[in-house]
């Protein structure tokens, strides 16, 4: 079965601290993607990144930057020197299936304080 | 270039009534996806279209949901004798050829409250 796990429901930071979201994913599917969205209190999903099964390198996009390791199924999401603008729910995703439906895990609300 | 939009944005209905939420893709993307979110809860796949065809309905809880996309563009996902568990944000997405490969762009909901 296809499955994702965001193990931290929710997570409050105070401004500038460093905070890393956990994700992990379970799939039989030997080609597979992976994807953070974030969900302001507005509601819409923000696409964030998309990251393919045979692409392991890490990637930092100002501060954001995520760490993908195959070996423990994980695509973890770290935000450096975070802001009260990061105050979202994000949520990691795994393709379902060659149609490219996705499978969601249950987010985790990050709160970051003044 | 405009995002996906979705209409109405909120909608309160009395169980047992019909619903109808639209969703207007990104110009030009072929495939689009519909998602059910219940309240803290992540969002769940319903239905996939590629073009005017429904490629993947697995999603679909029962009969009394249905969707449609006549035109290869705009999607209706009607809802009929509507229930109380059916209260949740309806999620539309739309991405440029579908598949896996592909980045799906989300709208911003429907909240749908059936009283």
């Amino acid at each position: 079965a296809q499955k994702v796990t965001q193990a931290q429901t929710e997570i409050s930071v105070v401004e500038k601290e460093d905070v890393t979201l956990d994700c992990v994913y379970e799939t039989r599917d030997t080609t597979y993607y992976l994807f953070w969205y974030k969900q302001p209190p507005s509601g819409e999903l923000v696409f964030l990144i998309r990251r393919n099964s045979f692409d392991e390198q890490n990637e930092i996009s100002g501060r954001y930057s995520w760490n993908f390791q195959k070996s423990t199924s994980s695509f973890n999401f770290t935000i450096t020197a975070s802001q009260v603008v990061d105050s979202a729910v994000y949520f990691c995703a795994l393709t379902g299936g060659s149609q490219g439906n996705l499978i969601f895990g249950k987010g985790t609300k990050l709160s970051v304080k003044p | 270039g405009a995002g996906v939009s979705q209409t109405p944005s909120n909608k309160v209905t009395e169980k047992g009534k019909y619903v109808e939420l639209r969703c207007d893709p990104i110009s030009g993307h072929t495939a689009l996806y519909w998602y059910r979110q219940s309240l803290g809860q992540g969002p769940e796949f319903l239905i996939y279209f590629q073009g005017t065809g429904a490629a993947d309905d697995s999603g679909l809880p029962n009969d009394r949901f249905f969707a449609v996309r006549p035109e290869g563009s705009v999607s209706t996902l009607k809802i009929q004798r509507t229930e109380r568990g059916d209260s949740a944000v309806y999620l539309c997405a739309s991405s440029l050829y579908g598949g896996k490969t592909d980045t799906q762009y989300f709208g911003p909901g429907t909240r749908l409250t059936v009283l």
